[in-house]
This record gives C-alpha cells, sequence and structure tokens, in this order.
C-alpha cells in the first residue's frame, strides 16, 4: 500500500525566511499529489495539486511545488514565509493506476512562523 | 449552499456508548469521504461513498465501525461500544465526483473525546 512521508514534524521560522517542506511518497506508478493546509480553527483546504505535465505546480499564497519522479518526492516552498502562513500542511498522493478514489495522507507538518 | 458540514462538532462520551457523526456534504457532491485524525497522526482514511454505495470501506477499523450515506447525501458515522482509542478528530470530505479534477473540500470535523 502507498504511504507519504512528512519528515519535518514542527518547523519555527522568522518571517521573510524561505520554506521547504518535505514530502516522500511510496509508490512507483502513476500518481497525483496535493498539499492541503489547515489554518487555526479552519478546515482542510486545497493548497495546490500536481496531476500532470509542468513538475513545478503554483498554488495559491505564492506556494508552489516540485515533482522530482525520480525521488518519489513533492516538497512545498515559498520564498518568503509571513506570519499568517502559521498552520499544519499535509502532503497528500492518490495512486491511478489502482482505481482506490481515496488520498493518502501525511502525517503533517506544523509550520510556526514568528513576527 | 455553503461548504461541508459536521454535527456535533464536539462529543464527549463514556467508553462502551455508541455514538453517531453527521456528515452534509456539499450540494451535488456524488462523492463522500471520512477520514480520522489522532493527536500527532495523518489523516487514517476510514471509508468511501460514491452515491449511496461504499466501494472502499477498507480503512475502517473494526467491525465496530459503519457508516452509511441515504439519498446520496447525509451520511452518518456510527461508532458502537466506543474505546478510548477511538477519540480524534473525525473529518468528513466530498468532493463533485471522484475523478482526479475534483478536489476534497473538508469540514471541520467532529471531535470525539470517549472517557
Amino acid at each position: 500500500a502507498q504511504s507519504v512521508s512528512q519528515h519535518n514534524h514542527h518547523v519555527i521560522l522568522s518571517e521573510a525566511a524561505s520554506l521547504e517542506l518535505g514530502c516522500n511518497y511510496s509508490y512507483g506508478g502513476t500518481v497525483n499529489l496535493f498539499w492541503y493546509v489547515q489554518y487555526p480553527g479552519q478546515h482542510l483546504q486545497l493548497l495546490l495539486k500536481y496531476f500532470s505535465g509542468d513538475p513545478l505546480v503554483k498554488g495559491i499564497k505564492g506556494f508552489e511545488a516540485e515533482f522530482i519522479k525520480s525521488k518519489f518526492s513533492f516538497n512545498l516552498r515559498k520564498p518568503s514565509v509571513q506570519w499568517s502562513d502559521t498552520a499544519e500542511y499535509f502532503c497528500a498522493v492518490n495512486v491511478m493506476d489502482t482505481g482506490r478514489r481515496a488520498l493518502t495522507f501525511g502525517s503533517g507538518t506544523r509550520l510556526q512562523v514568528q513576527p | 449552499g455553503a461548504g461541508v458540514s459536521q454535527s456535533p462538532s464536539n462529543k464527549v462520551t463514556e467508553k462502551g456508548k455508541d455514538v453517531e457523526l453527521r456528515c452534509d456534504p456539499i450540494s451535488g457532491h456524488t462523492a463522500l469521504y471520512w477520514y480520522r485524525q489522532s493527536l500527532g497522526q495523518g489523516l487514517e482514511f476510514l471509508i468511501y461513498f460514491q452515491g449511496n454505495s461504499a466501494p472502499d470501506k477498507s480503512g475502517l477499523p473494526s467491525d465496530r465501525f459503519s457508516a452509511e450515506r441515504t439519498g446520496g447525501s447525509v451520511s452518518t458515522l456510527t461508532i458502537q461500544r466506543t474505546q478510548q482509542e477511538d477519540s480524534a478528530v473525525y473529518l468528513c470530505a466530498s468532493s463533485l465526483n471522484p475523478g482526479r479534477n475534483s478536489p476534497l473540500h473538508f469540514g471541520n470535523g467532529t471531535r470525539l473525546t470517549v472517557t
């Protein structure tokens, strides 16, 4: 079964610092990849997604992620974080070859941005 | 209307009691998912509905857990004889269809505490 690993459980950054959150998945076939974000007190919402094509995808609020197939990775990046980016970030994968519809999520990374 | 609605938002129950959690998906969304989020864990898939049928219930942790969906809309997740390890946030999500171009829309979840 597929699995998703997020190695950074808790990240603390100062405003304007650059961000990179790691995400690795275990399946070697065709995958769809997602990053979801949960701001304090709010529901999970989609940040960005990769289905095919350009491996560098851009999402909302200046976030981007790069799909590197050879590394089974889909790391999330932002050049300059803001206090409002404080949230929990979840990477998720959907394996297209199995026909399974449900996403498999990582354990999440809690990002704390200090003003 | 609005987003995915879940009720109750919080539920405290005694060990051994049964609980029912409700999810109202976005109108017109045919796919519905239940996930569980425990402290420090990622989102654990429980069950997926397409319409009123559940083609994937592989994530239900035991036979104490069951779910149904009626009218292609509202879903209830029932946990019988609750145990302390059932304490978690139960999240419901819906999507327009189960295809890859339909992102998941999450509710705010039901926080279940079993004492």
